[in-house]
C-alpha cells in the first residue's frame, strides 16, 4: 500500500521568505504525484502535478516541485512567498502502473506567511 | 470550470440517525470520491466509484456505505451516526485515467451529537 510522509506539519515564515515543503511516498513503482492547496474557507485546489518527463514541474502561482525518483521524494518550492499563500498544503500521490485512481494524500503542512 | 456541489456545509445529527451526504458534479466525470479530513490526518478515502452503480471500499470504509444511480450523482450514507464520525466530508470528481486531478467541492462540516 502507498503512503504519503509530510514532516513539517506547521511552517511559519515571514513574506519573501523562501519556501520548501517535503513530501515522501512509498511506492517503487510508477507514481503520479500532486500538490494540492487549501485557502481558508476554500475547496483544495490544484497547485501542480507530475505523472512523466520533466521532474521539474510548473504549477499555478510561482509554485514547483521536483519528482527525486532515488529519493522517493516530491519537494514543493516557492522562491518567495507572499501573505497570500497561507494555506494548507497536501501532497497526493496514485500509483500509475496499476490504474488505481483513488489518491492517497499526506497529513498536510499548514503554511502560516507573517507580512 | 469543473464544479462539484456537496448539498450542505454544515450538518448537525444525533447519534444512531441515518445520514445523507449529497455531491453532484457537472462535468461528466467518470470517477467519483469521498474523503473525510481530520486534523493531522490529512484526507482519508471512504469510497469511490468509477461508473454508475460501481463502487470501491477505501481505506476507512466502516460505517458507511455510498450509493450512484446517476453519473452526476454520489450519495455517502452513515447508516447510524456515531460521535467519531463528526468531521469534515470532501466529495471530488475525476476524468477516467489515473493521472488525472481530482476537483473538490467545498466540504460538509458534519458533527453528531
Amino acid at each position: 500500500a502507498q503512503s504519503v510522509s509530510q514532516h513539517n506539519h506547521h511552517v511559519i515564515l515571514s513574506e519573501a521568505a523562501s519556501l520548501e515543503l517535503g513530501c515522501n511516498y512509498s511506492y517503487g513503482g510508477t507514481v503520479n504525484l500532486f500538490w494540492y492547496v487549501q485557502y481558508p474557507g476554500q475547496h483544495l485546489q490544484l497547485l501542480l502535478k507530475y505523472f512523466s518527463g520533466d521532474p521539474l514541474v510548473k504549477g499555478i502561482k510561482g509554485f514547483e516541485a521536483e519528482f527525486i525518483k532515488s529519493k522517493f521524494s516530491f519537494n514543493l518550492r516557492k522562491p518567495s512567498v507572499q501573505w497570500s499563500d497561507t494555506a494548507e498544503y497536501f501532497c497526493a500521490v496514485n500509483a500509475g502502473d496499476t490504474g488505481r485512481r483513488a489518491l492517497t494524500f499526506g497529513s498536510g503542512t499548514r503554511l502560516q506567511v507573517q507580512p | 470550470d469543473v464544479k462539484v456541489t456537496q448539498s450542505s456545509r454544515y450538518l448537525v445529527k444525533r447519534t444512531g440517525e441515518k445520514v445523507f451526504l449529497e455531491c453532484v458534479q457537472d462535468m461528466d466525470h467518470e470517477n467519483m470520491f469521498w474523503y473525510r479530513q481530520d486534523p493531522g490526518l490529512g484526507l482519508r478515502l471512504i469510497y469511490f466509484s468509477y461508473d454508475v452503480k460501481m463502487k470501491e471500499k477505501g481505506d476507512i470504509p466502516e460505517g458507511y456505505s455510498v450509493s450512484r444511480e446517476k453519473k452526476e450523482r454520489f450519495s455517502l450514507i452513515l447508516e447510524s451516526a456515531s460521535t467519531n464520525q463528526t468531521s469534515m466530508y470532501l466529495c471530488a470528481s475525476s476524468l477516467g485515467g489515473p493521472n488525472q486531478p481530482q476537483h473538490f467541492g467545498d466540504g460538509t462540516r458534519l458533527s453528531i451529537l
